[in-house]
Formats: structure tokens, C-alpha cells, sequence
């Protein structure tokens, strides 16, 4: 059975930093592309990152709003991805999903900034 | 960015039909490739890909669900609406980065 589950999350103040982790099981990680996505509270999707598997020298990609503040990483030993978040704003309050080339969603973590 | 545009909500009668349409900014389609996706989401869960590409059924999901379209205009369509069908719906197209999302069709019962 394929599973994949965040953690990380949590209340963070603005301007700090924070990592969430998708943890993996049930297929063979290094094969795939992962990408993170976020839904604000009340909103819609909104695409944050993607990263390539080996065979694509690892590319990565990210949404405009979070260009040079994300980092999308992973870890092929561990079949677990990362997103690094730093300067961190209240505009990133939301619940952030890693997905399996879209095709399998992990149930979410719920990331608030706040004071 | 490739921006795709939905109706905010739509009511149906259980037993009934329901289209669902999505309309990009510009085309999505690659020769023949319509790089089209629709998921589904319930509140308080993730979204689950229900149709890939258009038209192709994604793994586990009902026949009762099908997609069509192509270039600009696309449309899912719900033949007939069961109670466990009321949820968001959402396009999304990867024809250009960033892959963007519409912003939800809600499904509610009339």
C-alpha cells in the first residue's frame, strides 16, 4: 500500500523558519517526481515546489511566491521528501500536501505564521 | 501563468447529471495530448485525482465520472450524481510551469 504522510508543521512566527518532511512507503521512491502543494485556509490549490528523480539530475521547481524562500529537497535512502521554509509569511498559513507525481495525495499538515 | 477559470458552484438533484467546465487562458493541448487533470475534495481531506489528461479515468474511480475537451475548453461531467459526490472540484493543467489550478467548482445538491 502506498502511503505518504507530513509532518512538521505547526505555529510559526513570521520571518522564521520551519521544514516539513513527507514521509514515504509502498513504491520505489527514487523513481518518481514529488511536488508539494497548499491550500490557504477556505482556498484553493496552489502549486509550491517540485522535485525530479535522479534520472532528471534532480531538478527542481517552485511557484513564484515562494521562489528563493522554499527549498524542495529529498532524500532517495530515506523515500522521504523535504520543503525547507524560510522568511516565512502569513501569506504561507495553510495546509501543505506532498504528492506522488499528483497521483496520490498525503492526508496534508497544517502550517499557521503567526505572532 | 496559465490562469483556468470555473464556476464557483453548481446544484444537481441526486440521480441526475452534472458538467463541470474549465476554460484556460490558452490552449493545454500537445499534439495530441489535452494536459488537463480534475480532482476531487471532501472537506478536511486531500484531493484525489479523479481524471488525467483529459479524459482518462484515474485508478479506483468510478465509471460514473468522465472528462472531455481540448485546447481551451474543458469539461467533467458526473452521470449520475450519487450523495458521495458532493464535493470541490478542481482543473488543473501542466502543459506550462507553474501548473496551476482552477479555483473550484463546489457540487451542492438541489
Amino acid at each position: 500500500e502506498v502511503k505518504l504522510e507530513e509532518s512538521g508543521g505547526g505555529l510559526v512566527q513570521p520571518g522564521m523558519s520551519v521544514k516539513l518532511s513527507c514521509t514515504t512507503s509502498g513504491f520505489t521512491f527514487s523513481d518518481y517526481w514529488m511536488e508539494w502543494v497548499r491550500q490557504a485556509p477556505g482556498k484553493g490549490l496552489e502549486w509550491v515546489a517540485e522535485i525530479r528523480n535522479k534520472a532528471n539530475n534532480y531538478a527542481t521547481y517552485y511557484g513564484k511566491s515562494v521562489k528563493g524562500r522554499f527549498t524542495i529537497s529529498r532524500d532517495d535512502s530515506k523515500s522521504i521528501v523535504y520543503l525547507q521554509m524560510n522568511s516565512i509569511r502569513s501569506e504561507d498559513t495553510g495546509i501543505y500536501y506532498c504528492t506522488l507525481s499528483w497521483e496520490l495525495w498525503g492526508q496534508g499538515v497544517m502550517v499557521t505564521v503567526s505572532s | 501563468d496559465i490562469v483556468l477559470t470555473q464556476s464557483p458552484a453548481l446544484a444537481v438533484s441526486l440521480g441526475q447529471r452534472a458538467t463541470i467546465s474549465c476554460r484556460a487562458s490558452q490552449s493545454v493541448s500537445i499534439s495530441r495530448y489535452n494536459l488537463m487533470h480534475w480532482y476531487q475534495q471532501k472537506p478536511g481531506q486531500q484531493p484525489k485525482l479523479l481524471i488525467y489528461r483529459a479524459s482518462n479515468l484515474a485508478s479506483g474511480i468510478p465509471a460514473r465520472f468522465s472528462g472531455s475537451g481540448s485546447g481551451t475548453d474543458f469539461t467533467l461531467t458526473i452521470n449520475p450524481v450519487q450523495a458521495d459526490d458532493i464535493a470541490t472540484y478542481y482543473c488543473q493543467q501542466s502543459r506550462e510551469s507553474p501548473d496551476t489550478f482552477g479555483a473550484g467548482t463546489k457540487l451542492e445538491l438541489k
